[in-house]
């Protein structure tokens, strides 16, 4: 069954570095999302895309976070200067449709520890 | 905005016993899609269920159901027959016409053998 990849699943940065977590959503999909969980706590909507631009965003993602699909295949969120409250858990997800009725699919998340 | 509502930080529920997990929202839109994920220790997210704000059945997936009321504004969770994997952390989500999607803070479901 496809899935959604991402990788690293644990990375440890120092403040101030930039990091660039990668993800593989399900290949016929065409919605890409991107989630932030500070441990213990909900999920947080980052931003979403499509047709190679953000659809939709949060407050939280400023201009410290991008993201980029730079093949047919990675979509890829960066943050240029990591603090340390950027410490989370980060999913990607994807889904076929942008509707709300869509079921976005998860990938299994990327830890990041900022020191 | 949206506000999703999961007022059980914790429940036990006894293997092979249903349990039912409490979800209520704050929308005033009429279209908008509920979401249920389970998330175990591993971390990831996975997809159980989906209620649409139209549907006039109650959604089901195995031995996942939603108790949908949409004029109460709820949208319980009902696991039935439970099995010691169905522990986890299990978080309630809306997708709303604007199509960022909210999450609950998640409610911790521990199965007794």
């Amino acid at each position: 069954e496809p899935e959604v990849t991402q990788t690293p699943s644990h990375q440890v940065t120092q403040m101030g570095q930039e990091v660039i977590l990668r993800c593989v959503p399900i290949s016929n999909h065409l919605y890409f999302y991107w989630y932030r969980q500070i441990l213990g706590q909900k999920v947080e909507f980052l931003v979403s895309f499509y047709n190679n631009e953000i659809s939709e965003k949060s407050e939280i993602f400023d201009d410290q976070f991008s993201v980029e699909r730079p093949d047919g295949s990675n979509f890829t969120l960066k943050i240029r200067s990591t603090k340390l409250e950027d410490s989370a858990m980060y999913f990607c997800a994807s889904s076929e449709q942008g509707a709300r009725t869509d079921t976005q699919y998860f990938g299994p998340g990327t830890r990041l520890t900022v020191l | 905005a949206q506000k999703i509502t999961q007022t059980q930080p914790g429940m036990f529920v006894q293997e092979k016993e249903a349990v039912t997990l409490d979800c209520t929202y704050d929308t005033s839109d009429q279209s908008y899609g509920l979401f249920w994920y389970k998330q175990p220790s591993s971390g990831e997210m996975i997809f159980l269920i989906y209620q649409g704000s139209y549907d006039e059945q109650n959604a089901t997936e195995g031995r996942y159901s939603l108790n949908f009321q949409k004029a109460r504004k709820s949208a319980n969770l009902v696991i039935s027959a439970s099995q010691l994997g169905d522990s986890a952390m299990y978080f309630c989500a809306m997708i709303p016409p604007d199509y960022i999607p909210t999450f609950g803070r998640g409610t911790s479901l521990i199965v007794h053998p």
